[in-house]
């Protein structure tokens, strides 16, 4: 079966500017998660899709980040406008169900300066 | 929410020697316990877990141990090899179904 993909790896831009990652879970998989690592630290939840539907927000930083899942496959996590500080990689993971083991992607790694 | 530490935050072994990485958590809802291995420019990746009901599960090299009431679980890894060197990660979930990451254990074997 096909992995987990996210787009692009890489993304540079500058502060203010706008950028759009996606993510395509693995087919059939109706649980996808966002998460980011900034250096060195722990990889932070963002926020968890149930089919379309967001189940949990709680980790998404502010209201520059925007999320969606429209039809439940694909993911885009837009951050606009971007700071200096959402700079990290962001990683999308997906699952069969609850509490079963998490298939993550490569994770785009964003820089903002 | 649930927190969630790991130790220790880097680990140098030997190659041939054994490894062990703790992960202590808060929730005692957690009811799944795995742990991912990340290489460097890749996603992390599954390589045991282990469920509430069980102590102990072993894979070849790699084994991991649950301890409930002290809310800890660990993971060993036997007879290291250099294509063991990576950052893992424990995530624990349970009640709110989000795993929650600890800060990564990166660990080096040397040749």
């Amino acid at each position: 079966e096909a992995g987990v993909t996210q787009f692009p790896s890489h993304s540079v831009i500058e502060k203010g500017q706008t950028v759009t990652l996606r993510c395509d879970p693995i087919s059939g998989h109706d649980n996808l998660y966002w998460y980011r690592r900034v250096m060195g630290k722990e990889i932070k939840f963002l926020l968890h899709f149930v089919k379309e539907s967001k189940q949990d927000e709680s980790g998404m930083p502010n209201n520059r980040f925007l999320a969606e899942r429209t039809g439940g496959t694909y993911s885009t996590l837009k951050v606009q406008p971007a700071e200096l500080e959402d700079s990290g990689v962001y990683f999308c993971a997906s699952s069969l169900s609850g509490l079963s083991p998490l298939h993550f992607g490569n994770g785009t790694r964003l820089t903002v300066t | 929410g649930e927190n969630v530490e790991q130790h220790p935050s880097t680990l140098s072994v030997q190659e041939g020697d054994s490894a062990v990485i703790k992960c202590t958590y808060s929730d005692s809802a957690s009811n799944y316990f795995p742990w991912y291995k990340q290489e460097l420019g890749k996603g992390p990746q599954l390589i045991i877990d282990i469920r509430s009901n069980v102590g102990e599960k072993k894979d070849q090299r790699i084994a991991v141990t649950l301890n409930k009431t002290a809310k800890h679980f660990s993971l060993h890894i036997t007879e290291t090899q250099p294509e063991d060197s990576a950052v893992y990660f424990c995530a624990p979930s349970g009640g709110s179904y989000i795993p929650t990451f600890g800060r990564g254990t990166s660990l080096i074997v040397h040749p």
